[in-house]
């Protein structure tokens, strides 16, 4: 089947610093990628849509400029947590659609980001 | 909006049945999905159906869906050790890249 690998899928880093996750779909083209949230026992919170060549579609109560996306390629979404604190200390998961009629999502293996 | 609930935790001994229930509220639901997470990492797609049918077996996996009373089920059977996960339903209204509204997860329990 396809993949969908993240990077990096663990990451320790200062508040206040900026840190990026990169989703890249392996072996297929991806115009639309799509960023969840997942707290701690808790469901996966679709944060927002990376659309390659334009911009986010950011989900209620999501801060764009907290939450920065940039889908540059068919084969990349990257998300930039700027200005990170420890509030923002989760698994950021990433997902990418095939093109058959199942919609089915193809799911990277998750980054766990903690900020101290 | 659409809202997905699943019971929190499932204990099943190792060899038995385990069934996994979800319900949705969107009536215009057309995909419906099972996901598989285990400890720290992402989901794992095991199985998905159509809402025009009823069910769906996939070798252990038997999913069941009653449209009317908007209920889904995932039945493993011979449930073993490595079934040991977190399980998400999801559904979709559209077919192709559409956003998915997941559950709560359901985490299973396999004790020997």
């Amino acid at each position: 089947g396809a993949v969908v690998s993240q990077h990096p899928s663990w990451v320790i880093c200062k508040s206040g610093t900026s840190v990026k996750i990169e989703c890249r779909s392996l072996d297929f083209q991806a115009t639309t990628m799509f960023w969840y949230r997942q707290f701690p026992k808790q469901s996966l919170m679709l944060m927002a849509t990376s659309n390659e060549g334009s911009k986010a579609t950011y989900e209620q109560g999501v801060e764009k400029d907290k939450f920065l996306i940039n889908h540059a390629s068919l084969t990349l979404s990257t998300l930039t947590v700027t200005s990170a604190h420890p509030e923002d200390s989760s698994f950021y998961i990433c997902s990418a659609p095939d093109r058959g009629l199942t919609g089915e999502l193809f799911f990277g293996e998750g980054s766990r980001l903690t900020v101290l | 909006g659409e809202d997905v609930e699943q019971s929190l935790f499932l204990s099943v001994r190792e060899g038995d049945s385990s069934v996994i229930n979800c319900t949705y509220t969107d009536s215009s639901s057309t995909y419906l999905y099972w996901y598989k997470q285990e400890p720290g990492a992402g989901l794992q797609l095991l199985t998905y159906i159509f809402s025009n049918m009823d069910m769906k077996q996939d070798q252990r996996l038997t999913v069941l869906l009653n449209k009317k009373d908007k209920h889904l089920s995932l039945r493993i059977a011979d449930t073993q050790t490595g079934d040991s996960a977190i399980y998400f339903c999801a559904e979709t209204y559209t077919g192709t890249a559409s956003k998915l509204t997941f559950g709560t997860g359901t985490r299973l329990q396999v004790t020997l």
